[in-house]
């Protein structure tokens, strides 16, 4: 079955904690996303990558890290310099061709965060 | 730059009354556009998605959505709602600058009454 795995499902961290959320497709995908969803915003783009060794900063990337070894993997920090990181966290990847016609997203079940 | 504005954030109807769910656009070309669903603490399924080969497009579990330019809109529409059609809607436009950018609207939540 192909498609992409986000875990754990639900998170808790203390204040100050660093927290890593996984990211996994199988979709043979070239390109990946990190999103932020907050109640009445929809979402936001933390960070993206379109290849193995290289990402890139969305709107909102104050406060995360990530990493991109793996053409699968794309897992996201979130630092304890993030002030507000109770959220849920979408991730998504696309085939990434690059064309004038977008490429589809495709999404994971979400990993929801809370800060205690 | 490409936005989309959701004109609805919540629509209520009864099971087996029309669903029309409201989007307009703004892109400096024609664009791609898209619509997902989100059921409760879950991700984004894709509805359709619309890339200028035809003005309407069919997607998934019965829902249309009509793209008029002279209008800027891209309305979601199903003829007759069902109690699993209950969940929140976005409209989603690419972001224009950044590769791969989405832009998301506010998103709009769907009641069902039965």
């Amino acid at each position: 079955d192909g498609g992409i795995t986000q875990s754990p499902k639900y998170l808790f961290r203390k204040e100050g904690q660093n927290v890593t959320l996984s990211c996994e497709q199988n979709l043979n995908h070239d390109a990946m996303y990190w999103y932020r969803q907050d109640p009445g915003q929809g979402l936001r783009l933390i960070y993206y990558s379109q290849i193995v060794n290289d990402f890139q900063k969305g709107d909102i990337a104050e406060g995360y890290s990530v990493s991109r070894e793996k053409k699968e993997s794309f897992p996201l920090t979130v630092t304890s310099a993030q002030k507000n990181p109770t959220a849920f966290y979408l991730c998504a990847s696309s085939i990434g061709t690059g064309g004038r016609v977008a490429d589809t997203q495709y999404f994971g079940p979400g990993t929801r965060l809370t800060v205690l | 730059a490409q936005s989309v504005t959701q004109l609805d954030s919540h629509v209520s109807v009864s099971e087996g009354t029309p669903v029309l769910l409201r989007c307009n656009y703004s892109s400096s070309y024609s664009p791609s556009l898209f619509w997902y669903v989100q059921h409760p603490n879950k991700g984004l399924q894709l509805l359709l998605k619309y890339t200028s080969a035809a003005t309407l497009v069919k997607g998934i579990n019965g829902f249309e959505a009509e793209f008029k330019k002279s209008e800027t809109s891209f309305h979601l529409t199903k003829p007759s709602a069902h109690m699993s059609d209950a969940a929140e809607y976005f409209c989603v436009v690419p972001g224009g600058t950044s590769y791969g950018k989405l832009t998301f609207g506010q998103g709009t939540i769907l009641t069902v009454h039965p």
